[in-house]
Order: structure tokens, then sequence, then C-alpha cells
């Protein structure tokens, strides 16, 4: 099991550049998080998909966010075009159906984007 | 929506047994408790999870009581790597299809 990779690990770029956060979640997990991480927010759920399909968005700060899942061993988040106040640790998650929404969900290492 | 409640910080020094306590009043009957544990720059790692009375394993223990209002995660003899927060999650939001939503969480600090 290799766990759910991200990648890229950490990114730089300029204000009003397109970004793209990439996750590949665990085999078999049918259910993929994204979330953002900052001092000042902490951990916040974005979007969360369920069988690939978009299940709630509503933490998806503006429209300038999308996320997709075109099948269920990868995901990106997109971001375009990219702000300062973007910057922050990236994480995805993937979770079972083992005990249903209970399931412990498993994450990435997570993305540190910074945006000059 | 089943919110949690948990102290902001706690500190300890090496070789204590630290409990972290975790308010969760509007638990639903499916609801498991699960806890996580974050290091910087680290995503959050589950550590624990229970429905009821006590489940202990290699790094935790979780008391729950009877009303499961709230929990208690415990662990035994902390070191300096137990430095971490730690977060409790209360099911995965059934009312609201299965999201989960993290607190706060507690900024644990173990000192020599």
């Amino acid at each position: 099991d290799a766990g759910v990779i991200q990648s890229p690990r950490h990114e730089v770029t300029e204000m009003g550049q397109e970004v793209t956060l990439r996750c590949k979640p665990i085999s078999g997990h049918n259910s993929l998080f994204w979330y953002r991480q900052t001092m000042m927010r902490g951990l916040e759920l974005l979007i969360y998909f369920n069988n690939n399909v978009p299940i709630d968005d509503s933490g998806m700060p503006e429209d300038r966010f999308s996320a997709k899942m075109p099948n269920a061993s990868f995901s990106t988040l997109k971001i375009q075009p990219s702000e300062p106040r973007d910057s922050a640790v990236y994480f995805c998650a993937s979770r079972g159906d083992t005990l249903g929404y209970n399931s412990p969900l498993h994450f990435g290492n997570g993305t540190r984007l910074t945006v000059t | 929506l089943a919110k949690t409640t948990q102290p902001i910080s706690m500190d300890s020094y090496e070789g204590q047994e630290v409990n972290i306590t975790c308010s969760h009043n509007n638990i639903a009957t499916n609801d498991y408790i699960t806890w996580y544990q974050q290091f910087p720059s680290q995503g959050p790692r589950f550590i624990i999870q229970g429905y009821k009375t006590k489940v202990t394993n290699e790094v935790a223990s979780l008391f729950i009581p009877a009303d499961r209002k709230s929990s208690t995660l415990s662990l035994p003899r902390v070191s300096l790597s137990d430095t971490a927060v730690y977060y409790c999650l209360v099911g995965g939001d059934h009312t609201n299809a299965g999201k989960s939503t993290f607190g706060d969480g507690t900024t644990l600090t173990v000192k020599p």
C-alpha cells in the first residue's frame, strides 16, 4: 500500500499563474477529499468526492478553484488565477468503505503552495 | 452536525500519561469517534477509533462513556516525539453525505 500520493510536494508560483495539484488515492478507496491548511484557518475541507462524483464543494473558496476526479485513481485541484492568499498546504485524503462514512481518512503528505 | 470541542493546547513531560478529552454532545447513533495525529509538515494520521467503552492499540487508548457525549484519548508515557496536534472527529458528518470536517485540534507539547 503506497498510501495517498500527492504532487508536487512544493510549488512556488507568481500571482496570476495557473496551479494544478495532483492526487492519487489509495486503490479501492471510494471517497476523496481536498483540504487546505493555514495557521489562521486550520484544516478546511474544500471538496469531497464519492465514487468520482463531487458531493459537496461548499468549501471551495471561489470560482478560481476547481477540482476534478476523472477516474478512481486520480484527482486534480486547480487554481486559476492564483493569488498570494492561496498560499497554504493542500492535503488530499482518501477513505475506504469498511465502516461507511466512519471509515478513517488516509492523508497524503500535502503540497505546500506559495504564491508570490 | 456533530461538532466537537477540544482544549486548544496541553503541556506534558516525558514519561507522563496524557489524557485529551473531546466533547461531542450531538453525536448520532451510528457515529464512531476517530482521533488523528498531525506532525508539522505532514498530513493527519489515524491513530485510534471507537464506538463505545474502551479501545486500545499499540499507540493509545480511547475511553468512551456510556452516553458517548465525550471521549478521552489517553497516551501512555509520552515522549518528545508525541508532540503534535491531535484531532477528534465524530462520524463523517452523516448529515452532509459523509464529509469529514476537522476542528482546531489540541496541540500537545511534550517537554523533557
